[in-house]
């Protein structure tokens, strides 16, 4: 079945640490590409987005995501976490062939310790 | 202007009974959504509508009903509420492949 996969279900990271949290899909052609956060006792916010070109996206917050097309992913980054990253985070894809329908993965809870 | 609202923001129904959440939006978006949130299983989508009175089935449409006579409107109907329908809910809606933009949730307990 078509779906969209996080592997991580929960990150704990210490502050200043380095954050990647896979994402994987697997609609075949063509796709938009989202990673969405929610903090805690909030809906859902954009982080960033890939539609075509670079694939190499900067979103807010200092995060960046690499879409690898040969690999069906879409792995978000940050550098250094700070505290107030604790939320869950959704990876999303917009499938071509599917109009604006958008399917999530789990989630990856991220528990940054101050 | 709030551009999306969901009520009620917390609602408590018995099983059996039929309960309908709201969502509406002022910015025209031609897509709207409505998924559920569970522990483990993140967001599901169970219906979304490309348009006024086109409305399409997501991943677990089982259980719910929904309309779109106007494009700013788009409820959500448990025809006969169970306690696995328990959750949280969300509306969205977005400009076609462009990115969605969500309620503040609905948080479900069927008892």
């Amino acid at each position: 079945a078509q779906s969209v996969s996080q592997h991580n279900h929960h990150v704990i990271l210490s502050e200043a640490a380095s954050l990647e949290l896979g994402c994987n899909y697997s609609y075949g052609g063509t796709v938009n590409l989202f990673w969405y956060v929610q903090y805690p006792g909030q809906h859902l916010q954009l982080l960033l987005k890939y539609f075509s070109g670079d694939p190499l996206v900067k979103g807010i917050k200092g995060f960046e995501a690499e879409f690898i097309k040969s690999k069906f992913s879409f792995n978000l980054r940050k550098p250094s976490v700070q505290w107030s990253d604790t939320a869950e985070y959704f990876c999303a894809v917009n499938p071509y062939n599917q109009g604006g329908k958008l399917i999530f993965g789990q989630g990856t809870e991220l528990s940054v310790k101050p | 202007d709030a551009g999306i609202t969901q009520s009620p923001r917390y609602k408590i129904t018995e099983t059996g009974r039929q309960v309908t959440l709201m969502c509406h939006q002022t910015w025209s978006h031609s897509y709207m959504f409505w998924y559920r949130q569970d522990l483990g299983h993140g967001l599901r989508l169970i219906y979304y509508s490309a348009a006024a009175d086109i409305t399409d089935k997501g991943e677990v449409p089982d259980g719910y009903v929904v309309s779109r006579s106007k494009t700013e409107n788009f409820p959500l109907t448990l025809e006969s509420a169970t306690r696995s329908q328990t959750s949280v809910y969300f509306c969205a809606t977005g400009q076609g492949a462009a990115e969605a933009f969500f309620g503040q949730g609905t948080r479900l307990t069927v008892v």
